[in-house]
């Protein structure tokens, strides 16, 4: 089965904000409020940085913020810093398969 | 402070089985968690595999669940993933991970994986 939709890449300035979209179907986003989002420096583990939508772990920062709307979830990052360059995954819960991910977004701070 | 770490060999060849093994230090591993292995081939994206429960209860992705069996060793507060019948297509960097209780898809704590290489 498919893999959840994201553009292949971002960027912007420091201190900027900007959104990283991820369109799933009313099988998995649209659904279900499970989308947890995670943070990926090259070379690193995965950094879960948003769950069930918009839920913070401790720890990270509140610049990280999530929202859904219809099939399609939404990372926001505002106050840019050049420490969150990396590559970013969207995951959702499908009935199918309760873990399935996006193909990821790498993010530039230009 | 709670580490995972995975453990096992580096290179196989096709047809083979992969073996991999977790270890939980800091931290017991029945503490009514779900343990989970994901995976990510050279510069692709990343695949979840399947989770295990500390009682033993296992959730597959459905493209894997014919070739793989996950166990659990709760005397060595330790986790396995067996992937049968491997070709080049499973060479990737093999991740433990735990999920975050009463969620889905919220890994909150990761190994630093383990690169899995298939080749004859």
């Amino acid at each position: 089965q498919s893999a959840l939709t994201q553009p292949p890449s971002v960027s912007g300035s420091p201190g900027q904000s900007v959104t990283i979209s991820c369109t799933g179907t009313s099988g998995d986003v649209g659904s279900y409020n499970r989308v947890s989002w995670y943070q990926q420096p090259p070379g690193t583990a995965p950094k879960l940085m948003i769950y069930d939508v918009n839920i913070r772990p401790p720890g990270v920062p509140d610049r990280f913020s999530g929202s859904k709307s219809g099939s399609t979830a939404s990372l926001t990052i505002s106050g840019l810093q050049a420490e969150d360059e990396g590559n970013y995954y969207c995951s959702s819960y499908r009935v199918s398969s309760p873990v399935v991910f996006g193909g990821g977004t790498m993010l530039t701070v230009l | 402070q709670v580490q995972l770490q995975e453990s096992g060999p580096g290179l196989l060849k096709p047809s083979g089985t992969l073996s991999l093994t977790c270890t939980v230090s800091g931290d017991s591993i029945n503490n009514n968690d779900w343990w989970g292995w994901i995976r990510q081939p050279p510069g692709k994206g990343l695949e979840w595999i399947g989770y295990i429960y500390y009682g033993g209860t296992t959730s597959y992705n459905p493209s894997l669940k014919s070739r793989v069996t996950m166990s659990i060793d709760t005397s060595k507060n330790q986790f396995s993933l067996q992937l049968r019948s491997v070709t080049d297509l499973d060479t990737a960097v093999y991740f433990c991970a735990r999920l975050i209780v009463g969620t889905y898809n919220a890994f909150d704590l990761w190994g630093q994986g383990t690169m899995v290489t298939v080749s004859s």
